[in-house]
């Protein structure tokens, strides 16, 4: 059971636009997490968000987590060639992570 | 930094043979985990454990088994391999839910 849709899946913009990626659930969890994965290489910690409302910035990153707990979103502003990768949220309910469907980023030069 | 080991890199089996994917952390983490990695599905997870001597199921726990019989390594198994299961496999451990840390990934391919 995939638990945590995300939108878009597909992304290809040019360098020094912004974007957004949503990771929805109809699941409430106790946190959440955002990776990023380049080819090759397993997913990498880019943020976690613990309280329904947060807000964490990360240089040009922006991360929300729904007043709910059931959703989130990431903000990327002036992307940047560097930012290409994978996408993942990953929602926390006790021992177990249950990560998105994933949203793969291209930033063109 | 050693980190989460996986290996082998890469495997190619025959449906129906077994094989062990085998991962080790030098980290002192409780939690472990397999997750696999297939297009447009994101990670799903096969098994976890939080500690020496405890596994529990995940999302996609058929057809393989796992056991962990020290903190740094948590081997999982796939006793009669089957075309579905071509996939990337990830390891990865952590402090009880928090961040996680993962290998680089085994690519296995069943014929």
């Amino acid at each position: 059971t995939q638990l945590l849709e995300q939108s878009p899946q597909f992304l290809s913009i040019q360098e020094g636009e912004n974007l957004t990626v949503y990771c929805n659930s109809s699941s409430v969890f106790s946190s959440l997490q955002w990776y990023r994965q380049e080819p090759g290489e397993g997913p990498v910690l880019l943020v976690t968000v613990v309280t329904g409302g947060e807000v964490k910035k990360l240089k040009r990153l922006t991360f929300q987590f729904g007043d709910a707990r059931k959703d989130s979103s990431l903000h990327i502003t002036a992307a940047q060639p560097g930012d290409t990768g994978l996408y993942l949220c990953a929602g926390i309910t006790g021992n177990q992570f249950y990560f998105g469907t994933g949203t793969s980023l291209t930033v063109i030069p | 930094n050693a980190g989460v080991t996986q290996t082998p890199k890469f495997q190619v089996l025959k449906t129906g043979q077994s094989m062990t994917l085998q991962c080790a952390q030098d980290m002192n983490h409780e939690y472990m985990s397999w997750y696999r990695q297939d297009p447009g599905m994101g990670l799903r997870l096969i098994h976890y454990s939080v500690g020496a001597g405890i596994t529990d199921q995940g999302e996609v726990p058929n057809g393989y088994n796992v056991s962990r019989s020290t903190t740094e390594d948590f081997p999982l198994r796939l006793l009669s391999a089957a075309p579905s299961q071509t996939s990337v496999y990830f390891c990865a451990s952590s402090y009880v839910a928090g961040e996680l840390f993962f290998g680089e990934g085994s690519r296995l391919t069943v014929l």
